[in-house]
Order: C-alpha cells, then sequence, then structure tokens
C-alpha cells in the first residue's frame, strides 16, 4: 500500500496478556518509529530503528515492552503481560532515511482489561 | 523531561481570521521542525516542515516560523476553516534521531 499500514487496528485484551502489534512502513523507507498516545497524553516515543544500525530503544516504558525489525521492514511491536496502564494507542511512523519527514499509520488502539 | 512544549493545550478562532499555534523546544541541537494534524481516531497527519537553516516556511495556508535564538516554533494558519478543527503537535528533532514531539494544541475554528 501507499501508507504506513498497522494492524490490528483495534485490540482488546486480557490484563496479564502479551500482545503484539505489527506494523508496515512505506516501501523504501529506511526509518521506523514507534509511538503511543495514551488518552489526553502527547505523542510518547518508544524506540526508532534506522537502517542496520543498533535501534533506539530510549523510549520503551519497561522490560515488558519490546520492538523487533525483520528484514529492514515490517516491525513488530510486543507488549508482554499487560496492564491496564498500557492501554493506549501505538502508532508507528516511517521516514526515508535521516533528517525527513515521518509519516503515521492509522494506529493500533490497545485496551487492556 | 520535556523536550518540545506547547503551553496552550486549546486555542478557539474564528472562521476566517488567523490562528497561531505555538512551540518551544530546549534542544539547541534541533534542527528540524515539523507540524502535524491529528483528527480523533485517526493518525497524525504531516502539515508542514521547516530546517533551522530557514526561520520560515510556507504552503498554502499554513506558514511555519522558526526563531532559533528563542527556541521557538510557530504555526499560522490563514484564513481558518472550520475543517481545520484538530489537535495540532509540533515535533523536533537532531538529523539522524529520533523526534520529539509537544503536547498537542486542540483548535477549534468557529463558523
Amino acid at each position: 500500500g501507499a501508507g504506513v499500514s498497522q494492524s490490528p487496528s483495534n485490540k482488546v485484551t486480557e490484563k496479564g496478556k502479551d500482545v503484539e502489534l505489527r506494523c508496515d512502513p512505506i516501501s523504501g523507507h529506511t526509518a521506523l518509529y514507534w509511538y503511543r498516545q495514551s488518552l489526553g497524553q502527547g505523542l510518547e516515543f518508544l524506540i526508532y530503528f534506522q537502517g542496520n544500525s543498533a535501534p533506539d530503544k530510549s523510549g520503551l516504558p519497561s522490560d515488558r515492552f519490546s520492538a523487533e525489525r525483520t528484514g529492514g521492514s515490517v516491525s513488530t511491536l510486543t507488549i508482554q503481560r499487560t496492564q491496564q496502564e498500557d492501554s493506549a494507542v501505538y502508532l508507528c511512523a516511517s521516514s526515508p532515511g535521516r533528517g525527513n519527514t515521518i509519516y503515521f499509520g492509522e494506529g493500533s488502539w490497545l485496551t487492556v482489561v | 523531561d520535556q523536550q518540545v512544549k506547547q503551553n496552550s493545550p486549546s486555542l478557539s478562532v474564528q472562521e476566517g481570521r488567523i490562528s497561531i499555534l505555538n512551540c518551544d523546544y530546549t534542544n539547541s541541537m534541533f534542527d528540524y521542525f515539523l507540524w502535524y494534524k491529528k483528527y480523533p481516531a485517526e493518525g497524525p497527519t504531516f502539515l508542514i516542515s521547516i530546517s533551522s537553516i530557514k526561520d520560515k516556511n510556507e504552503d498554502g495556508r499554513f506558514t511555519v516560523f522558526l526563531n532559533k535564538s528563542a527556541k521557538h516554533l510557530s504555526l499560522h494558519i490563514v484564513p481558518s476553516q472550520p475543517g481545520d478543527s484538530a489537535v495540532y503537535f509540533c515535533a523536533a528533532s537532531r538529523t539522524g534521531n529520533q523526534f520529539y514531539f509537544g503536547t498537542g494544541t486542540s483548535l477549534t475554528v468557529i463558523p
């Protein structure tokens, strides 16, 4: 597709379960970002992948959060043992490279009950 | 530590008038700045950008101004239209690094 694609668009999970969120960046984009937005909050940086460089994981809130990017394209954000405070919209973005505009997907809305 | 700040959580403007959204940053190494618009239940959409070598960038009704000495940027929308009602985020980065976002300003354009 032409834009950043995220799945699932909505996910309701029970507290303590693991979830995986997927992001397909725009074809050819070397940089990929994960952000999240909790209710009434701004955009919180989680992790940044740039080409083959080591990812910037400085924004991951706890060791329950991890992300990988396979083959320099698709990325998966995994949240283990979900907690209610993990409820948020998780936004993926990609860009052609360093110093470029980033383009967001529609987000994955996670609700932990 | 919030490196990008939008101190006005909301703004209301009459249709046809100018909307001015403000953003401040603390890191003098930031050299690329973006503005996004976000409607409820949608991802942010890119509006306009500016690099630190410029002090102004214009695209149609949208103009971004950058004051590096004050570490301040602003987005001007003129004339404002009801469809501009959304949450606006500014973002800043040092080239090659992550983008830091402000907390957003909710703009309401009153018909």
